[in-house]
């Protein structure tokens, strides 16, 4: 069966990276592109971006461009996000999700498995 | 802000039908997925495409679209349909995803 388990919670401080991990299984892991999106506690959901497992490539929300790296480890199959510069605005869970093949997408875009949250807080 | 919006919080009675709106520009050009999320859980995939359902969402969920509007209906709704849900699809320059503001759904 399809897996996204991601790592375990992570408490930094004001200006620190966080790199949080993404363990994907039950599937051809370079058929799907994994995203990642994050809840500020309270709020609601937050597109990040995406990482091609495939060829390594990425794409991120404007916001997040030039302070997010997604990679990949196919070795592994295990995907990774990189924060960088965090700020306690950056205090969420962060989910992985597995997206559609590329033949899936003929029936719609969708995020059908994922992760089950890692909690990122920022604190001094 | 996002260019997705979402009555933010909706009631049914149980057993009655209540549908979610999801507005945005880009709906005019694209479909939307729509997701559960109950209290402390991750989101769940309820619809997606012109109306599809995943393996094991119930039928009493419906999807449809019309103009820059798209909908999930809850046929019959349930007391464990109670949750917040989301819409998410392209942002208006086609080349983002983005996520509605959220609706708070409440079973009576």
């Amino acid at each position: 069966q399809v897996q996204l388990v991601q790592s375990g919670a992570e408490v930094k401080k004001p200006g620190a990276s966080v790199k949080v991990s993404c363990k994907t299984s039950g599937y051809t892991f370079t058929d799907h592109f994994i995203h990642w999106v994050r809840q500020a506690p309270g709020q609601g959901l937050e597109w990040m971006g995406w990482t091609n497992p495939n060829t390594g490539g990425t794409h991120y929300a404007q916001k997040f461009q030039g302070r997010v790296t997604m990679t990949r480890d196919t070795s592994i199959t295990t995907v990774y996000m990189e924060v960088t510069r965090l700020t306690s605005d950056d205090t969420a869970m962060y989910y992985c999700a597995r997206g559609p093949t590329s033949y899936d997408l003929l029936t719609g875009y969708r995020l059908d498995y994922w992760g089950h949250g890692i909690l990122v807080t920022v604190s001094s | 802000s996002s260019e997705l919006t979402q009555d933010p919080a909706v009631s049914v009675a149980l057993g009655q039908t209540v549908r979610i709106t999801c507005q945005g520009d880009s709906l005019r050009r694209y479909y939307a997925s729509w997701y559960q999320q109950k209290t402390r859980q991750a989101p769940v995939l309820v619809m997606y495409g012109e109306n599809n359902r995943p393996s094991g969402i119930p039928e009493r969920f419906f999807g449809s679209k019309s103009g820059n509007t798209a909908s999930l209906t809850i046929t019959g709704a349930q007391a464990e349909d109670e949750a917040d849900y989301y819409c998410n699809s392209r942002d208006s320059s086609g080349y983002y995803y983005v996520f509605g503001t959220g609706t708070k759904v409440t079973v009576l």
